[in-house]
């Protein structure tokens, strides 16, 4: 069935490195995906999302990367600070169901000072 | 200021017990949702609704109900809740079925 998972559960980087969290996903028929920050205790909070007919897409600091050959989704943090320190998921949502998100497992962002 | 508010924030209750976990967005959204994540921190819909009318509804047994007011509010009502039930529920709303997604803070319910 189809399914969203990441590639590693915690992902350990120094301060001030670029961060890379990978995502992959079963389902081609997938056509908009999205990015959550979860902090401890508190909600999933929108990073970045992008849709299926791009390619690539950037915010402040943080670049989605999505490629639909491989399934794949990529979130790319600039110059990682102890405040990225966080759980981050990715999730898709189909077209023929769009309120409907189906999440990764997570993975851990610890930020070593 | 909280955008997608939920209560209790924390819930410790017996198995056996009914309770209700309330939620209210002041987004101006027209769609709403409850996730439930479990220990290993897994996200999953629950239920969806568009204006007060459910439009997705998982495979979620039937001790679950959801009830919407209003537009802008969505309770989930549990009862004779079980052990497995203990998880971390989780507001949300959207301006269209498909949109962002914002969550709320979350309900961390404990049935002992």
């Amino acid at each position: 069935g189809e399914s969203v998972g990441l590639h590693l559960p915690t992902l350990s980087v120094q301060e001030g490195d670029n961060s890379i969290i990978n995502c992959a996903y079963s389902n081609s028929a997938s056509d908009y995906f999205i990015w959550y920050k979860q902090e401890s205790g508190k909600g999933p909070q929108f990073i970045i999302d992008i849709r299926s007919n791009m390619d690539k897409r950037q915010g402040q600091r943080v670049t989605v990367l999505l490629n639909k050959t491989v399934k794949h989704l990529s979130l790319q943090i600039a110059a990682t600070q102890p405040g990225d320190s966080a759980v981050y998921f990715c999730a898709h949502a189909m077209s023929s169901n769009t309120g409907k998100l189906i999440f990764g497992q997570g993975t851990t962002l610890q930020v070593k000072p | 200021d909280t955008a997608v508010s939920q209560t209790p924030k924390y819930l410790v209750t017996q198995m056996g017990n009914d309770k209700s976990i309330k939620c209210e967005q002041n987004l101006g959204h027209d769609t709403m949702y409850w996730y439930k994540q479990d220990s290993k921190k897994f996200l999953k819909i629950m239920f969806s609704y568009n204006n007060k009318e459910l439009i997705i509804n998982e495979t979620v047994p039937n001790r679950f109900s959801p009830k919407s007011p209003d537009k802008a509010h969505l309770n989930l009502h549990i009862n004779s809740l079980e052990l497995g039930d203990s998880a971390v529920y989780f507001c949300a709303s959207s301006s269209v079925s498909g949109n962002t997604i914002y969550f709320g803070e979350g309900s961390w319910l404990t049935v002992v």
